[in-house]
This record gives C-alpha cells, sequence and structure tokens, in this order.
C-alpha cells in the first residue's frame, strides 16, 4: 500500500511562478525524500529531510516537514519549462532492522506552460 | 557514467514465459533496492540487498519472482510464468547505507510489457 499521498494530483501554472506541491503520510518516519520523474524515466533524487528536521533548501527547492501533521510541501520557485515532471515523495519508515524500502506516493504532475 | 544502470530497458514477452533484468548499482553502495511503477502509481518496493544478503521482501513478490544478488554487486530480478499484470516499470535503486547514507539512487528501470 502507498503511504503518501501527494496534492494536488496535477498543478498547471505559468513559466515563472512558483509551484508547490504537498504530501502527507501515516506512520512515523526516518526521513522524507523528494523525486522527480520525466515521462516514462527513472527517478532523480532532489532533496532529503530528516525527521528531526524542519526546512530545507537546495537551489530553487524548499522543502518543509512536519512531523506532528505527517506532512511535507515542496515549493519550486521561477518555474522553468525544464520543470515539467512527476513529483514523488518517499518516506523511510521507522520499522525493525534498519533501512527498508521507500514508500511512495502516487505523485504530483506538474505542468510548466512557457 | 556512473550511476545505476538496468538492462534491458525495454522487455516485450508472451504469457507463461519467463524473464529476467539486471540492475548494477552505483559501485561502492551496500545497499540495492527493487520497484515496480505502473502507469500513474508511484514506485511500490518489492526487496532490498544488504551486499549479498536479501533482506527484506514485500507482499508483492510472489513465488515467481526471485531475486539475487550473489556477490553484492549487481542484482538479477527473474519472473517465471509471467502474467499480464506483471507488466510494469521495474525500476532498481542503491544506497551506500548507514546513518546520513539514505538516500537512494535510481537506474532508468525496465518497461515489461507482457503480451
Amino acid at each position: 500500500s502507498q503511504q503518501g499521498e501527494e496534492d494536488p494530483q496535477a498543478l498547471s501554472i505559468q513559466e515563472g511562478e512558483n509551484a508547490t506541491m504537498n504530501c502527507s503520510y501515516k506512520t512515523s518516519i526516518n526521513n522524507l525524500q523528494w523525486y522527480r520523474q520525466n515521462s516514462g524515466r527513472g527517478l532523480v533524487h532532489l532533496i532529503l529531510i530528516r525527521s528531526n528536521e524542519r526546512e530545507k533548501h537546495s537551489g530553487r527547492l524548499r522543502v518543509t516537514l512536519d512531523t506532528s501533521k505527517k506532512s511535507s510541501s515542496l515549493l519550486i520557485t521561477a518555474s522553468r519549462a525544464a520543470d515539467t515532471a512527476s513529483y514523488f515523495c518517499a518516506t523511510d519508515t521507522i520499522r525493525g532492522g534498519g533501512a527498508d524500502g521507500l514508500t511512495f506516493g502516487k505523485g504530483t504532475h506538474l505542468i510548466i506552460q512557457p | 557514467d556512473t550511476g545505476v544502470s538496468q538492462d534491458p530497458r525495454h522487455k516485450i514477452t508472451k504469457r507463461g514465459q519467463n524473464v529476467t533484468f539486471r540492475c548494477d548499482p552505483i559501485s561502492e553502495h551496500n545497499r540495492l533496492y527493487w520497484y515496480r511503477q505502473t502507469l500513474g502509481q508511484g514506485p511500490e518496493f518489492l526487496t532490498y540487498f544488504q551486499n549479498e544478503a536479501q533482506l527484506e521482501k514485500s507482499r508483492l513478490l510472489s513465488d515467481r519472482f526471485s531475486a539475487e544478488r550473489p556477490k553484492g554487486s549487481f542484482s538479477t530480478l527473474e519472473i517465471q510464468r509471467t502474467e499480464q499484470g506483471d507488466s510494469a516499470m521495474y525500476l532498481c535503486a542503491s544506497s551506500l547505507g548507514g546513518t546520513l547514507q539514505e538516500t537512494q539512487y535510481f537506474g532508468p528501470g525496465t518497461r515489461l510489457l507482457v503480451l
């Protein structure tokens, strides 16, 4: 089953605008990661935020994490046409035995209009 | 290129046939993961290796699926007696493992179509 739920499922904005995507999850986590996937291709890692962190930046990306609400957001500033892709959050849940497979949501499909 | 590689990139097979996929992780990575992704969904975890040991298997991994990582380097995923429901993208990922080294790096995937 998929733990994460991204919101919205689809988002279309004009180039230059900011894009915000949200992710909610159900169980306690070690960390949360965001990935990008261009159509029919593999996933590209964007950013990892640990459960004891609240905000993280990487270039035009800003990620927040609220463990009390079990939610995260990904902000892409000054969007570009090349940002058109599906974005997934993935959680590394706390289970016995250490690191385990990631649990992904269904993704947000982002379209940047030129 | 020192990223994760997968072979083949595409596979078309007939129902009932066996298929095998290969994954070469980033060379110094101890952990290797297999995921399956169907259209419109996020990847779903199948199994993971720490070096050559298979440490976890999802309930999605039926008896027809088997994965190996014999020398702790490359891995193979075999599907026996394929069914149409096996059609999906099969993704491999690797990570260095250990605290502060959890980022998983994905390969380009193998797209399987079962006719």
